[in-house]
């Protein structure tokens, strides 16, 4: 059964960056032939699609995040990440990982941004 | 900017049944849109109910249902269940140059 763990600070301070880790168990990043993604959902609010990369390190990002997104991959630890930089209270939100297209989830990870 | 919407609230008496739909900014949904619907209980993570328009996951219960309807994508709930009240999103892709996902805004879905 395939699993997927968000790690990282839950508490980040305005203009830093903002970094979180997913670790997958029960399937291996590096043969699939999948993408896996970001998603995130401010408190209160609907769902937002944040990017995602494939095992190469292709990538593809929501154009109104491109900017301040960075997703990478590391398949020796079969993880994969997320760096948002430049951070405001509007980013403050649960941040999910998942497998594209989004069949499996983590169980998510509330990020704050405050000072 | 792509706008997905949604109806922000249904209510449905149980075993009854109601329908879900999914509208795009930029014009008639289609397959090419792979339309996925995903099911939101407070306080948990998003599950997957149905993805490329009609098909359902192995754990997807029988009385969810996809499909195209009058331009949109929709969900089709029949003979519903009080544990089906929830938060329901659609996930449109949007393909070419800059390939993009957009989730619509959610209907909240009683069972009263």
């Amino acid at each position: 059964q395939l699993q997927l763990q968000e790690s990282g600070p839950g508490l980040v301070k305005p203009s830093e960056t903002l970094s979180l880790t997913c670790t997958v168990s029960g399937g291996s990043i590096g043969t699939s032939n999948d993408y896996w993604g970001w998603i995130r959902q401010p408190p209160g609010k609907g769902l937002e699609w944040i990017g995602c990369i494939y095992f190469t390190g292709n990538t593809y990002y929501n154009p109104s995040l491109k900017s301040r997104v960075t997703i990478s991959v590391d398949t020796s630890k079969n993880q994969f990440s997320l760096r948002l930089t430049s951070v405001t209270a509007a980013d403050t939100a649960i941040y999910y990982c998942a497998r594209q297209p989004l069949d499996y989830w983590g169980q998510g990870t509330l990020v704050t941004v405050s000072s | 900017q792509t706008v997905v919407t949604q109806e922000p609230s249904l209510t449905v008496s149980p075993g009854g049944t109601v329908t879900l739909t999914c509208a795009s900014t930029t014009g008639a949904v289609t397959i090419d849109y792979f339309p996925n619907w995903f099911q939101q209980k407070p306080g948990q993570a998003p599950r997957a109910l149905i993805y490329s328009t009609s098909n359902k996951h192995s754990w997807t219960p029988a009385r969810f249902s996809g499909s195209l309807l009058g331009g949109k994508a929709a969900l089709t709930l029949s003979g519903v269940q009080p544990e089906d009240e929830a938060e329901y999103y659609c996930l449109l892709y949007y393909g070419g140059g800059q390939p993009n996902w957009v989730f619509g805004g959610g209907t909240k879905l009683t069972v009263l």
